[in-house]
């Protein structure tokens, strides 16, 4: 069974910090691996794409790795601002479906 | 702007009474798919179309009807809604492999 999991599920730090969010998949065979963050009670935006064949993407202060063997991806936010504080998803395209993580939801402390 | 569009955002419905949550995207994209969001149980695809009058089930298909007669749209029907479908639906687009899908704002539909 496909199964995504993220750690840790709730995290809480002063504005500043660098932080990493981890995410772990259970079937190697993936096709991309894309981040999202969601607000709460709105919608998935994207954050980071890595397909398969990659090993890191960056956007600004944010830098994803993917290791494909071990099944794992990272997320890692620099200087964390309180504009950041929201749920990040991990999702992972198998085929013709997204199998998303349960989240880890972020609060930065101004 | 490039983006995935649903309406209604809220709906607010009885039991059995039909309805139907549309989806557009404007990208040309041929993969669609619809997931529902609900707590303790992350999200989860109920559809997909791999194109034109191309469609198949996904993980929690059960009392969800789709179409997709055109290439933007994509709607997604409930022929007798029950309140156990109460839930935050999201719609999505991709092209495929190299800019991953893109979500719709979500329709938060409660069945009472």
């Amino acid at each position: 069974k496909q199964e995504v999991t993220q750690i840790p599920a709730a995290l809480s730090v002063p504005e500043g910090e660098n932080l990493v969010l981890n995410c772990s998949f259970t079937d190697s065979a993936i096709y991309n691996l894309q981040w999202f963050r969601q607000d709460p009670g709105k919608g998935l935006t994207s954050l980071l794409l890595i397909q398969s064949s990659q090993r890191e993407q960056t956007s600004g202060r944010l830098n994803a790795s993917l290791d494909k063997s071990s099944g794992r991806s990272t997320l890692y936010i620099a200087a964390s601002q309180p504009g950041d504080s929201a749920t990040y998803l991990c999702a992972v395209e198998y085929g013709n479906k997204l199998v998303f993580g349960a989240g880890t939801i972020l609060r930065v402390k101004s | 702007e490039a983006q995935v569009t649903q309406n209604p955002r809220y709906l607010i419905t009885v039991t059995g009474k039909k309805l139907t949550v549309t989806c557009s995207q404007n990208m040309n994209h041929e993969y669609m798919s619809w997931y529902r969001q609900d707590p303790g149980l992350g999200l989860r695809q109920i559809y997909y179309s791999m194109n034109v009058e191309v469609t198949d089930k996904g993980d929690v298909p059960e009392g969800y009807k789709v179409s997709r007669k055109e290439k933007r749209n994509f709607p997604l029907i409930l022929e007798s809604p029950s309140p156990n479908q109460t839930s935050l639906y999201f719609c999505a687009s991709s092209d495929g492999a190299n800019y991953g899908y893109t979500f719709g704002s979500g329709t938060r539909l409660t069945v009472v």
